[in-house]
C-alpha cells in the first residue's frame, strides 16, 4: 500500500494567515492526489483533485501543487470557516489511502 | 441535486454483522463507482473498498477482504456494505462516496455510526 504522510499534524493560525500543508507519498502517485476538508460531525468535502484542480464551488483561496510524491495544499488567506481538518488522498493505486490529517485551529 | 442517503445508526454486539445502505439520487445510478470509507472516533479516514455499479465488481482493501461485502441492487438503486465478525475496533462512522472518472470522491453520504459493544 502507498503510505501518505501529512505535515504538520496540527497547526494554529489566525484569520488572514497563509497556511501550507504538505503531503508526501511513499511511492509515486503521479498527480492522482486529492485534498478534502472535514469539519466535526460532517462528511469530508472535496477541495482539490488531480493535485492542482479546484473542485467546483470551492473558493479560489485554496490551491494545490506537486507531483509524483510531494504535494502541497495552500490556503491563501485563512477565513473563519476554514478551521477544520484537512486530508490528502492518493487515487493512483488501490487501496486509495489517506494521510493522517492536519487539524487547523485558531491561534 | 446529487445526494447519497445512508441508513441510520446501528448498535451491535461483538461477533455480529451489520449492513449499511447507501441510496444515491440526482444522477445516473450506473454512472459512478461507490466507495466506502470509515472513520473511527477521533481518528482519520480509512478507505475500505469500491463497487462498480455496472458489473458489481468490487475492489477491497486487503485489510477487509473476507469480512466485508459490497453489493448493489439496481432495481432499487441502492448500494450495500456488509461487515461480519464485528469487534470493538469496528466502531466508527461509515461513509459511502461517489467517485468520478477523474478519481475523486466528489459527493459523500451523511455517514452511518456503528457502535460495537457488549
Amino acid at each position: 500500500d502507498i503510505q501518505m504522510t501529512q505535515s504538520p499534524s496540527s497547526l494554529s493560525a489566525s484569520v488572514g494567515d497563509r497556511v501550507t500543508i504538505t503531503c508526501r507519498a511513499s511511492d509515486t502517485v503521479n498527480n492522482y492526489l486529492n485534498w478534502y476538508q472535514q469539519k466535526p460531525g460532517k462528511a469530508p468535502d472535496l477541495l482539490m483533485y488531480a493535485a492542482s484542480s479546484l473542485q467546483s464551488g470551492v473558493p479560489s483561496r485554496f490551491s494545490g501543487s506537486g507531483s509524483e510524491t510531494n504535494f502541497t495544499l495552500t490556503i491563501r488567506s485563512l477565513q473563519p470557516e476554514d478551521f477544520a481538518t484537512y486530508y490528502c488522498q492518493q487515487t493512483y493505486i488501490t487501496p486509495w489511502t489517506f494521510g493522517q490529517g492536519t487539524k487547523v485551529d485558531i491561534k | 441535486q446529487v445526494q447519497l442517503v445512508q441508513s441510520g445508526a446501528e448498535v451491535k454486539t461483538p461477533g455480529a454483522s451489520m449492513k449499511v445502505s447507501c441510496k444515491p439520487s440526482g444522477y445516473t445510478f450506473t454512472g459512478f463507482f461507490i466507495h466506502w470509507v470509515r472513520q473511527a472516533p477521533g481518528q482519520g479516514l480509512e478507505w475500505m473498498g469500491r463497487i462498480n455499479p455496472n458489473t458489481a465488481d468490487t475492489t477491497l482493501s486487503q485489510k477487509f477482504q473476507g469480512r466485508v461485502t459490497l453489493t448493489r441492487v439496481t432495481a432499487i438503486t441502492t448500494f450495500y456494505m456488509e461487515v461480519t465478525g464485528l469487534t470493538s475496533e469496528d466502531t466508527a462512522v461509515y461513509y459511502c462516496a461517489r467517485s468520478h472518472g477523474a478519481r475523486k470522491l466528489d459527493y459523500w453520504g451523511q455517514g452511518t455510526l456503528l457502535t460495537v459493544s457488549s
